[in-house]
């Protein structure tokens, strides 16, 4: 166990739906952020929040946002979603945003949408 | 930009082979590098990092050398195990900036 949660495991759902990604940090860490992992497409970072604020902003579609809550667990949310947007979704965390610090990842939510 | 260009798996090898993946990097500045590793189902690991030039990052079993003049830092183990299997990520970090990952290597071990 990572110390970083992320729910579901796994997602099923419909074209032009809209689902809901949940991160919980590891404790204590601040950052929080948001990767796709597709067959074709390797990790692509969408997005980075630090303590609540959105930090950078990678290639993340305008279907879809995120958001980090004052608890700092973090939602990545889908919309109108494309059978392209079947993919791994990960999240990772980390205590501070200095060079040598790695991030600490989750096991992920596969979402297939069908 | 920052980038990280890995070797191009997959790479299947005999149990107990020397393994060399290949790890070069582009960066305007002096990043930390890492390697990940991403077992099956699971998520990333890290597995080992250097914060600058010429540290060895090492964890079991596996090193890399952060090379300066080559821009490199080149994952290796001596013997590699069937549990070795997995994917494996090089990274850089520059500042407070993302982790930027390479592409990933495939590495198959059989028995």
């Amino acid at each position: 166990d990572s110390g970083v949660t992320q729910t579901p495991k796994h997602l099923i759902t419909a074209t032009g739906q809209r689902v809901t990604l949940r991160c919980s940090p590891r404790s204590g860490d601040l950052s929080v952020y948001w990767y796709q992992q597709s067959l074709d497409q390797g990790l692509q970072f969408l997005i980075q929040y630090y303590n609540g604020e959105e930090r950078a902003k990678g290639n993340i579609l305008e279907r879809f946002s995120a958001q980090q809550f004052p608890d700092l667990h973090s939602e990545l949310n889908l919309s109108s979603l494309e059978l392209g947007d079947s993919a791994l979704y990960f999240c990772a965390s980390s205590v501070e945003q200095g060079a040598s610090s790695g991030y600490t990842f989750g096991s992920g939510t596969r979402l297939t949408v069908v | 930009g920052n980038s990280v260009t890995q070797m191009e798996g997959p790479v299947t090898l005999s149990e107990e082979a020397f393994l060399t993946i290949n790890c070069t990097y582009t960066a305007t500045g002096y990043p930390s590098l890492f390697w990940y590793v991403q077992y099956p189902g699971e998520g990333l690991q890290l597995l080992l990092k250097a914060t600058k030039a010429d540290d060895k990052g090492s964890n079991k079993g596996f090193e890399a050398t952060y090379r300066k003049e080559t821009t490199s830092f080149h994952l290796e183990k001596g013997s590699v195990q069937v549990s070795d299997s997995a994917v494996y990520f090089c990274a850089l970090k520059l500042g407070n900036e993302k982790l930027t990952f390479g592409t990933g290597t495939r590495l198959t071990i059989i028995p």
